[in-house]
């Protein structure tokens, strides 16, 4: 069963770099996609971007310029940053696996999820 | 304002059946597949449905999916209090390069 979890601070000062790791068990890293997904409370789900385990990446347009994604197979990981951030960045930070193949995308599995406040 | 369009909140009788939809364009729902997801109050969301109409593994088969055109809906019978959650949709948008969810739908069992 592949597990994932979230780590990082759960608060950051505005203009800093929000920082999260996402370490994935149960299961190899390599040859999926890999997405990170965000909540404000009492809103919807805000999809920031995917990154397939060569590196190649997709960001979500209205977050690109802030937005870098990693990965590292050797330690089954992958990272967000996401700099400059400010109050509305504060949410509920999720990472999951993205089965991506074709027309077809869909993330299997979720991480629970780590709070980030933005505040100084 | 979400790419994909969904009612804020649906509601129904224990034991009744709901559908919820879910409205884009071309250039995402009109050819590309759609996922469903479910989040519980205080939970991280779990995938339902996946290629329009596909369940995994442990979901029961009192929810369905389908698609027509540039829209999905995502049916569920036999209502049970315990189904009273946030209910999403998803797809990738070909024009944008991005993943996309809807607005979120609120179904309440009364």
């Amino acid at each position: 069963q592949v597990q994932l979890q979230e780590s990082g601070p759960g608060l950051v000062k505005p203009s800093e770099t929000l920082s999260l790791t996402c370490i994935v068990s149960g299961g190899s890293i390599s040859s999926y996609y890999w997405s990170w997904i965000r909540q404000p409370a009492g809103k919807g789900l805000e999809w920031i971007g995917r990154i397939y385990t060569s590196g190649n990446t997709n960001y979500n347009p209205s977050l690109k310029s802030r937005v870098t994604m990693s990965v590292d197979t050797s330690k089954n990981q992958f990272s967000l940053r996401l700099s400059s951030v400010t109050a509305a960045d504060t949410a509920v930070y999720y990472c999951a696996r993205a089965a991506c193949t074709g027309g077809s995308c869909y993330n299997d599995y979720w991480g629970q999820g780590t709070l980030v406040t933005v505040s100084s | 304002q979400s790419v994909l369009t969904q009612p804020p909140s649906v509601s129904a009788a224990p034991e009744q059946k709901v559908t919820i939809s879910c409205s884009g364009s071309s250039s995402n729902i009109g050819n590309n597949f759609v996922s469903w997801y479910q989040q519980l109050p205080g939970t991280a969301p779990k995938l339902l449905i996946y290629d329009n109409n596909k369940r995994p593994s442990g979901i029961p088969d009192r929810f369905s999916g389908s698609k027509s055109g540039t829209s999905a809906t995502l049916g569920i019978t036999g209502l049970q209090t315990g189904d009273e959650a946030d209910y999403y949709c998803g797809t990738w948008d070909s024009s944008l390069s991005t993943g996309v969810f809807g607005g979120g739908t609120k179904l309440t069992v009364l």
